[in-house]
């Protein structure tokens, strides 16, 4: 299983974007890169999924270079309620089961 | 709502009860998987059932024994636990194979205190 590094925390402010950047230098093949967020006391949610160049919806947008040996989330104008534990992680869909292996995280403090 | 519906949402016990933890899916999953997050933790996989069958257990003491009699439901049964099992215990669920890109849809979580 791909390991990933991922800042352990960042602080924001609101209305500012905010860019978390994930390293996955042993990236394979069939590995997909996902973000989830997660607030306190509750069970992470998925944000953002992609394989390469960029993802985009409704609540974020990820960035993947050529090489897929990072990974950029990007938050745009954030508010308070964006406070949470964001993950990265790199995951092969191409098997059976699949399963989440969870690194610390990075946990974004925005600020009024 | 998630989906995924876990109960209790929190349940104090004593080291000699025994309890259950009840996680429910209406998606159409067919993997389920319990996780552990202690406090200031990251989430620890405890269990996979893929097709109602186990198919991973990390090296969980056996003081928690899953079950899983159906595609939908997924229990966490528990018997003489330690303070340190204290923990907020998640449920989720996804899609095997290459469905699995949709991502995991993880419960609420039940809160758990030994006493």
């Amino acid at each position: 299983l791909a390991k990933t590094t991922q800042p352990i925390s960042m602080d924001s402010y609101e209305g500012q974007e905010v860019n978390i950047t994930c390293s996955h230098n042993n990236i394979a093949t069939n590995d997909y890169i996902t973000w989830y967020q997660q607030f306190p006391s509750q069970g992470p949610r998925f944000i953002i999924q992609g394989y390469k160049t960029k993802v985009t919806n409704e609540v974020a947008s990820l960035f993947i270079p050529a090489d897929r040996k990072s990974s950029t989330l990007s938050l745009p104008r954030v508010s308070l309620s964006d406070t949470a534990v964001y993950y990265c992680l790199v995951v092969d869909f191409s098997g059976g089961y699949n399963k989440l292996i969870f690194g610390a995280g990075t946990r974004l403090a925005v600020h009024p | 709502e998630t989906g995924v519906t876990q109960t209790p949402r929190h349940l104090v016990m004593g080291m000699t009860n025994k309890k259950s933890l009840k996680c429910e899916q209406h998606l159409g999953h067919n993997a389920m998987y319990w996780y552990k997050q202690s406090a200031k933790k990251p989430l620890e996989l405890m269990f996979v059932y893929s097709l109602e069958e186990r198919v991973e257990n990390n090296s969980v003491p056996s003081r928690f024994s899953p079950e899983c009699p159906n595609s939908s439901h997924l229990f966490l049964h528990l018997h003489t636990l330690q303070p340190e099992d204290s923990a907020l215990y998640l449920c989720a669920s996804s899609q095997t194979g290459n469905q699995g890109r949709y991502g995991y849809t993880f419960g609420s979580g039940t809160r758990l205190t030994v006493v």
